[in-house]
């Protein structure tokens, strides 16, 4: 069974700072698809990231980046100068590319709950 | 309409009551799912389908059932509602088969309480 663990249900960050959320996932698989959404208070389920596990480089987009450890199965988000817009409700998922029937969804971690200070 | 629509926003429901969760997309996503969203425990799937005509059960899918005539419509229904189904409830689809995965598109979710 695929499982997505977010140790930490809340993270707090200074404005213009950085923040690193951690995720990890438990997965005899070895090429997979992983991912973080966010979710702001209006609800909506927002793509932030994916990394595709089969390839070394570190996804990046703008001020978001990952760190992914495959031997560690850790996909760690890292938020660069915070803004009081990425207050949000952050989860990690997983999906193998490997899929049949119902190992065609994703799995969801938990979430984490981040808060920004101004 | 472009994306994912669910209907309705919210409801409060009377336990017992029947009660259908509309969800219609235009993206020709071969792959549909539902998911509850409940504080603490992140999202879990309910039901599936991988492909019009063809349905699976997620990991909470007692008390819940789906149907899949189409691509576009994929909805969700509580036969007899309880008041442990009080939940935010999310469609999403996919574009699943060759050429790399990228993730789900969602819609905008329905709070339902049922009381």
């Amino acid at each position: 069974a695929q499982t997505v663990t977010q140790s930490q249900p809340e993270m707090s960050v200074q404005e213009a700072e950085t923040v690193t959320l951690s995720c990890t996932y438990d997965t005899s698989e070895s090429d997979d698809y992983l991912f973080w959404y966010k979710q702001p208070p209006s609800r909506q389920m927002i793509l932030v990231i994916r990394q595709e596990a089969y390839k070394q480089q570190n996804a990046t987009e703008n001020r978001f980046s990952v760190n992914f450890q495959k031997a560690a199965k850790s996909f760690s988000l890292k938020i660069s100068d915070s803004q009081l817009g990425d207050a949000a409700m952050y989860f990690c998922a997983y999906r193998s590319a490997f899929v049949s029937g119902a190992n065609s969804k994703l799995t969801f971690g938990k979430g984490i709950t981040l808060s920004v200070r101004p | 309409i472009a994306g994912i629509t669910q209907a309705p926003t919210s409801q409060i429901l009377a336990a017992g009551r029947r009660m259908t969760l509309r969800c219609t997309q235009d993206m020709r996503h071969n792959a549909m799912y539902w998911y509850r969203q409940d504080l603490g425990l992140g999202l879990r799937l309910i039901h599936y389908s991988n492909t019009a005509g063809t349905t699976g059960k997620g990991e909470v899918p007692d008390g819940y059932s789906v149907s899949r005539a189409n691509t576009d419509d994929f909805p969700l229904t509580l036969a007899s509602a309880v008041p442990s189904q009080t939940s935010v409830y999310f469609c999403a689809s996919s574009l699943n088969g060759q050429g790399g995965w990228y993730g789900y598109t969602f819609g905008s979710g329905t709070r339902l309480t049922v009381v």
